[in-house]
């Protein structure tokens, strides 16, 4: 069964550094997301992305988030300045359709850890 | 916005019992309502969902009603198993695909 796959599993970083957390979505899906998780706590919606630009975004993604797809499988979330704050799980998610068949489907996530 | 509230946040049951997972919802246009499992150190994943056209919706053990009125959506699980522990969460959304708008979580164990 197709999945959704994110690497890595985890990231250190020092607080103030560029991390980037890539995904794989489903082959055939079209629209694109990442939240995030912070420990203990519920899922956070950041951002969506359909058509090579953001659909929706949360409060959470400031200035300091960007998303990307730099090709035709990889999905990217990029922090440009990591805060202690960000320490969380982020989760990629994809579905193939905003109509009838929308079930978004996630990423196993990424630890990050900002010391 | 929407909010979406999840009770009870914790949820022990003997083994083969019942357990019942409730939600409500504020933003009357939400219209679709997905229910995810999320095991220690994993992604949620997609257990059942239920869209505001339907009042119940069942696959084997896993079950979930939906309220309109009264804005909110139930999860229930029979013959629980301890492979069923893990955290459940319940989401709501409108407009097909946008972003979800989770509960705050419910954390199930079966006891054997």
């Amino acid at each position: 069964e197709p999945e959704v796959t994110q690497t890595p599993s985890h990231q250190v970083t020092q607080m103030g550094q560029e991390v980037i957390l890539r995904c794989v979505p489903i082959s055939n899906h079209l629209y694109f997301y990442w939240y995030r998780q912070i420990l203990g706590q519920k899922v956070e919606f950041l951002v969506s992305f359909y058509n090579n630009e953001i659909s929706e975004k949360s409060e959470i993604f400031d200035d300091q988030f960007s998303v990307e797809r730099p090709d035709g499988s990889n999905f990217t979330l990029k922090i440009r300045s990591t805060k202690l704050e960000d320490s969380a799980m982020y989760f990629c998610a994809s579905s193939d359709f905003r109509g009838t068949a929308d079930t978004q489907y996630f990423g196993p996530g990424t630890r990050l850890t900002v010391l | 916005g929407e909010n979406v509230e999840q009770h009870p946040s914790t949820l022990s049951v003997q083994e083969g019992d019942s357990a019942v997972i409730k939600c409500t919802y504020s933003d009357s246009a939400s219209n679709y309502f997905p229910w995810y499992k999320q095991e220690l150190g994993k992604g949620p994943q997609l257990i059942i969902d239920i869209r505001s056209n339907v009042g119940e919706k069942k696959d084997q053990r896993i079950a979930v009603t939906l309220n309109k009125t009264a804005k909110h959506f139930s999860l229930h699980i029979t013959e629980t198993q301890p492979e069923d522990s893990a955290v459940y969460f319940c989401a709501a959304t409108y407009n097909y695909g946008q972003n979800f708008v989770f509960g705050p979580g419910t954390r199930l164990s079966v006891l054997p």
